[in-house]
């Protein structure tokens, strides 16, 4: 596709569930990151690949974040045993810029995570 | 600590007015800096981004935003907003030694009214 893509747009989780966020990149972007958008806040930086290999994992708030991007392509970031405060909006970015570099990162529409 | 500091949370303009949202950032170094827009729903389109060179860059939708070094500030402006205008304007830097990921200010909320 042009641009990139984020599935689902939404999810409603229980507490306690674990939920799998999925970012189709820019095709040919080396470089995909994920941000964390909670209301009225601005985006903060969760995690960060270039190509397959995770490269900056500093953002993620707990162990039950986890990120792959097994083929240097579509990334899944997922979320074990849920709580409230992981309720937000997950933005992929992707860029075609590697380590090292730096280049304008294009955003995903974004998955809003509701967790009851 | 490395901040992006947006004073503004709400700035609200009559159209056809102009427009400034500030920006201020506190690095040692010069970061590349970026202005970003998010619409309700939508994802955040880059408007104009600076790493070198001129100072005063031009970005879409008529947008610019001036790098001043001495203040360590990059704000946007626009000489006559339109209603399709409002939305929220993030500024975002990437600091190099730090990796390549943005680090965005909190957001400047603008509502237009005709």
């Amino acid at each position: 596709g042009a641009g990139v893509s984020q599935s689902p747009r939404y999810k409603v989780a229980k507490r306690g569930q674990d939920v799998a966020l999925r970012c189709d990149p820019i095709s040919g972007h080396v470089s995909l990151f994920w941000y964390q958008q909670a209301l009225g806040q601005g985006p903060e930086f969760l995690t960060y690949f270039q190509n397959e290999a995770q490269l900056d994992k500093s953002g993620l708030p707990s162990d039950r974040f986890f990120a792959e991007r097994p083929e240097g392509s579509v990334s899944t970031l997922k979320i074990q045993r849920t709580q409230q405060e992981d309720s937000a909006v997950y933005l992929c970015a992707s860029s075609s810029a590697g380590w090292g570099g730096t280049d304008t990162q294009y955003f995903g529409p974004g998955t809003r995570l509701t967790v009851l | 600590a490395q901040s992006v500091t947006q004073p503004d949370i709400h700035i609200t303009v009559s159209e056809g007015a102009s427009l400034e949202l500030r920006c201020n950032y506190s690095y040692g170094a010069t970061p590349y800096l970026f202005w970003y827009v998010q619409s309700p729903g939508q994802g955040l389109q880059l408007l104009l981004k600076y790493f070198s060179g001129d100072t005063l860059v031009q970005g879409i939708k008529g947008f610019e935003a001036e790098f001043k070094r001495s203040q360590s500030s990059f704000n946007l402006r626009k000489p006559s907003v339109h209603w399709s205008d409002a939305a929220e304007y993030f500024c975002a830097v990437v600091l190099m030694e730090y990796g390549n990921k943005l680090v965005f200010g909190a957001g400047t909320i603008l509502r237009v009214k005709s």
